[in-house]
């Protein structure tokens, strides 16, 4: 049984250019997470998704990031517009269809770097 | 004040060494708790849950208490390999998980 996968683990951009992340829960799962982790800092919640909806956004910045879990498919992070402060790691979870409350498992996360 | 809120140590212990970390949150009504290691800054594991009335994995303790809002996990007989850092996760009952910026532990031979 794979576990969470992600994908590309590591990811070079320049400012400005688009950063697409993917992530594919474990199978069975259809809850996805989505964090960041700066560097010498603790993970941050971004956003909660289901298939085909947005749950919880309320860590995602307001302008440049956007998520989807479609109903095929990987859920995706996208960064438009990079900037050097978007540099770090990005970790995807996902958790049963059980809900809330669920132990969430972690993939080996997506590490970006903006030049 | 942060949602979840962790000493950052680091702690330094010899290998045997009995060590104790404590978490503290804000939100009385979060709804899950765990504990998760993570090596090197790669992804987080879990290590186990928390349950009100406490539980034991074999050298590791959690306990919980939700009047006082508190958090804390127990190692005994401490292993060179539990050098880590330790993440105490609350989670909301619609699912948000909130981190501590985690507790950093080294155990010395």
């Amino acid at each position: 049984n794979a576990g969470v996968m992600q994908n590309p683990r590591h990811l070079v951009r320049r400012r400005g250019q688009e950063a697409r992340l993917r992530c594919s829960p474990m199978k069975g799962h259809s809850h996805v997470y989505w964090y960041r982790q700066l560097p010498e800092e603790g993970l941050k919640f971004m956003v909660y998704l289901q298939k085909e909806n947005i749950i919880d956004e309320s860590g995602m910045p307001k302008e440049r990031f956007s998520a989807e879990f479609p109903k095929e498919g990987p859920s995706i992070l996208r960064i438009q517009q990079v900037v050097r402060g978007d540099s770090a790691a990005y970790f995807c979870a996902s958790s049963p269809p059980s809900g809330g409350g669920d132990t969430q498992y972690f993939g080996p996360g997506t590490r970006l770097t903006v030049l | 004040r942060k949602e979840v809120e962790q000493d950052p140590g680091p702690f330094n212990v010899p290998e045997g060494a009995t060590v104790a970390f404590n978490c503290t949150y804000s939100n009385s009504a979060s709804q899950s708790f765990f504990w998760y290691r993570q090596d090197c800054r790669k992804e987080p594991k879990l290590l186990m849950s928390v349950y009100s009335s406490g539980n034991e994995d074999g050298r590791f303790t959690a306990q919980l208490n939700r009047a006082s809002q508190y958090i804390s996990l127990l190692i005994r007989d401490s292993k060179l390999s539990d050098s880590a850092t330790y993440l105490c996760v609350v989670m909301s009952n619609a699912g948000k998980s909130t981190f501590g910026d985690g507790t950093t532990l080294t155990v010395k031979p």
